[in-house]
């Protein structure tokens, strides 16, 4: 594997559901994001964590749940989750901490949830 | 309101015929301003980073230019595999957050046809 990968791809939940994303990078990168993508809306930083640490959190419901148990793997953990949170969930990576340098994004989980 | 505007949200152009995009803000404290490609059911991928007025980068066919408030991706030539949507990113200091605020575009989805 290379590069950021993201499973599974592909999720439905009901509200009453308890679910979670992964996330992994295989660039020996030393921060990890989780972002949300809906359509026709900007794309919006959720959480940042830098070497391990949470860093950032935007204002994020906290049916969201993030998990970083070292520096190449993220979980995002999903529970009693609404309608309106149906997107495009990615993960990202970057060399250094902190939001300067260029990031690379795995290829999302579509989430829905009904 | 948002902070970074991309123009056109749409633009479709023949193969060879060149043309630029635009990405605007109005968020001060300039920190970076980032360009990236999606194509449909990816992440997006980095293209290119700029951090003052003046500077310029290039790779293959395109070249992103930043001023004061605004930033152009210029397509010289497109080809078919152009096609995707680009996203521009500002990165801001922000006196609540050490890492700054990050602000996506709403993007524009480019089509070229052969």
């Amino acid at each position: 594997e290379t590069g950021v990968t993201q499973t599974p791809r592909h999720l439905v939940m009901g509200m009453t559901n308890k679910k979670s994303l992964k996330c992994e990078q295989h660039l020996g990168h030393n921060a990890m994001y989780w972002y949300k993508q809906s359509a026709k809306k900007p794309l919006e930083l959720m959480f940042v964590y830098s070497l391990e640490e949470r860093v950032e959190n935007n204002s994020v419901p906290s049916r969201f749940s993030p998990e970083c148990p070292n520096s190449s793997h993220l979980f995002l953990h999903l529970h009693t989750l609404q309608p309106e949170d149906s997107a495009l969930y990615l993960c990202a990576s970057s060399q250094n901490p902190g939001l300067v340098g260029p990031q690379y994004f795995g290829p999302g989980t579509r989430l829905l949830v009904l | 309101e948002d902070q970074v505007t991309q123009s056109p949200e749409a633009l479709r152009l023949q193969e060879g015929e060149s043309s630029s995009l635009n990405c605007s803000y109005t968020v001060s404290g300039l920190r970076g301003l980032f360009w990236y490609r999606q194509d449909p059911g990816k992440g997006p991928e980095f293209l290119f980073t700029l951090y003052s007025a003046g500077e310029e980068k290039e790779k293959e066919r395109l070249k992103a230019t930043l001023t004061k408030k605004e930033s152009f991706l210029h397509i010289t030539a497109p080809k078919p595999e152009d096609s995707a949507t680009y996203l521009c990113a500002v990165l801001t200091a922000d006196r609540g957050s050490t890492l700054g605020r990050l602000y996506f575009g709403r993007g524009t989805q480019l089509t070229v046809w052969p």
